[in-house]
């Protein structure tokens, strides 16, 4: 049972490159999330979904885009990445409300 | 809008000591609140949650709706509690709201020797 699996784990960016971070799941979770964390500002959260087919916006979306085509899968898109975009992205899923996150091991994105 | 507050970036105490690591919260409605730990390189878990009041590695965590806190505590520290600690809100209840969490931003705690 691997729970919460991101790839790939490390990946360097010129600016205006495109990319697609992979989160997948096998907890048959419903909800998933994506956040960011950046230093001395916590984790943010980026898009998540609440079940297959759905995606909302979270605290800070612009310049990101998601898709959840399957309910184990989470796919996070940088379009044109910026140097902003410099962040460690992590994945997490959860059964429903209000029930804990589990997290993944994260993607260390620099963007040069 | 929710907002978790963690004063301390970092907390620095001797293997032994008592460990307090701040937390509070505004929120209008009945919260969930969590702590997560992140070790050196390793993922985000849950440490634990305010309504199992459960006592997880020693630590122990009360919600004071009075004071809007929910502060972590372990009567002594050891070595390996060194770590990113966050605190964490979700709306209780069945609000709709997707279960998101809004974290603090985190106090690294450093047990020295």
């Amino acid at each position: 049972n691997a729970g919460v699996t991101q790839t790939p784990k490390f990946r360097v960016l010129k600016t205006g490159q495109s990319m697609t971070l992979l989160c997948a799941q096998d907890m048959n979770h419903e909800y998933m999330y994506w956040y960011r964390q950046d230093p001395g500002m916590g984790l943010r959260l980026i898009h998540y979904s609440v079940g297959e087919g759905t995606t909302a916006k979270g605290e800070v979306p612009d310049g990101y885009n998601v898709s959840r085509l399957k309910k184990q899968n989470f796919l996070l898109g940088l379009e044109s990445a910026a140097p902003s975009q410099t962040s460690v992205y992590f994945c997490a899923s959860s059964f429903g409300q209000p029930q804990p996150q589990h997290f993944g091991d994260g993607t260390r994105l620099s963007i040069l | 809008a929710q907002r978790v507050t963690q004063p301390e970036k970092l907390l620095s105490v001797f293997k032994g000591a008592p460990v307090e690591l701040k937390c509070n919260y505004s929120y209008s409605g009945s919260p969930e609140l969590f702590w997560y730990v992140q070790y050196s390189r390793q993922r985000l878990q849950l440490l634990l949650r305010h309504i199992s009041r459960e006592s997880i590695k020693g630590f122990t965590a009360d919600l004071n709706k009075g004071e809007t806190s929910f502060h972590l505590k372990k009567p002594f520290a050891q070595e390996e509690d060194s770590a990113m600690y966050y605190c964490a809100l979700t709306p209780g209840g069945l609000t709709g709201g997707g279960n998101k969490l809004t974290f603090g931003t985190g106090t690294q705690l450093k047990v020295e020797l």
